[in-house]
């Protein structure tokens, strides 16, 4: 058990639709980062928030937000789904954020559009 | 920009079979971190090791073991006396330490099947 929580694990939805998946981190750890994992893309870095804040981005649509509350937890975000959104999404956490100590992964929620 | 570079796709190997996992990276960092990770079936990515730029000693725990050469920029992984369980994706991934910004760039990951 890596101490990062996901929820929901599946999601089944329709395009057009707007989701919102759940991390919460490990006890202590201030970074969040988000990361998609798709057949095509492979797993790349969606973004980062570390305190609340947002820290880095990656390859994140516009259609996709993210934040981070100040019980440290973070919500994903994902607007206009389309079928090419179907993907497993990931969550870790990490420490103080000035260096990644370790980045444990949630179990992920697999998002499927329909 | 950062790249991990998994050659190998796909690997089928008969249990008890050695096998070693490759892995080439690319950086401008001095400073960096590399891991490894599996993903079994179920598809939790399961936290392998970390290893930082500075340290070259190569590791072993257990059946696994891994070699750092920097020389080279890779940081391969072997199994040794392979098993049905070690039946995954392993992904091999960089991360950068620069401020708070410690995102991992990954391979595209290898799937290693381990026939009885």
């Amino acid at each position: 058990d890596s101490g990062v929580t996901q929820t929901p694990k599946h999601l089944i939805t329709a395009t057009g639709q707007r989701v919102t998946l759940r991390c919460s981190p490990r006890s202590g750890d201030l970074s969040v980062y988000w990361y998609q994992q798709s057949l095509d893309q492979g797993l790349q870095f969606l973004i980062q928030y570390y305190n609340g804040e947002e820290r880095a981005k990656g390859n994140i649509l516009e259609r996709f937000s993210a934040q981070q509350f100040p019980d440290l937890h973070s919500e994903l975000n994902l607007s206009s789904l389309e079928l090419g959104d179907s993907a497993l999404y990931f969550c870790a956490s990490s420490g103080s954020g000035t260096s990644l100590k370790g980045a444990f992964f949630g179990q992920g929620t697999r998002l499927t559009v329909v | 920009a950062q790249k991990v570079t998994q050659a190998q796709t796909e690997i089928s190997v008969v249990e008890k079979e050695d096998v070693t996992l490759d892995c080439v990276y690319e950086t401008r960092d001095t400073t960096y971190y590399l891991f490894w990770y599996k993903q079994p079936p179920s598809g939790e990515l399961v936290f392998l090791i970390r290893r930082n730029s500075f340290d070259e000693q190569n590791e072993i725990s257990g059946r696994y073991s891994w070699n750092f050469q920097k020389s080279t920029s890779s940081f391969n992984f072997t199994i040794t006396a392979s098993q049905v369980v070690d039946s995954a994706v392993y992904f091999c991934a960089l991360s950068e330490v620069s401020g708070a910004n410690s995102k991992l760039t990954f391979g595209k990951g290898i799937t290693l099947s381990v026939r009885p």
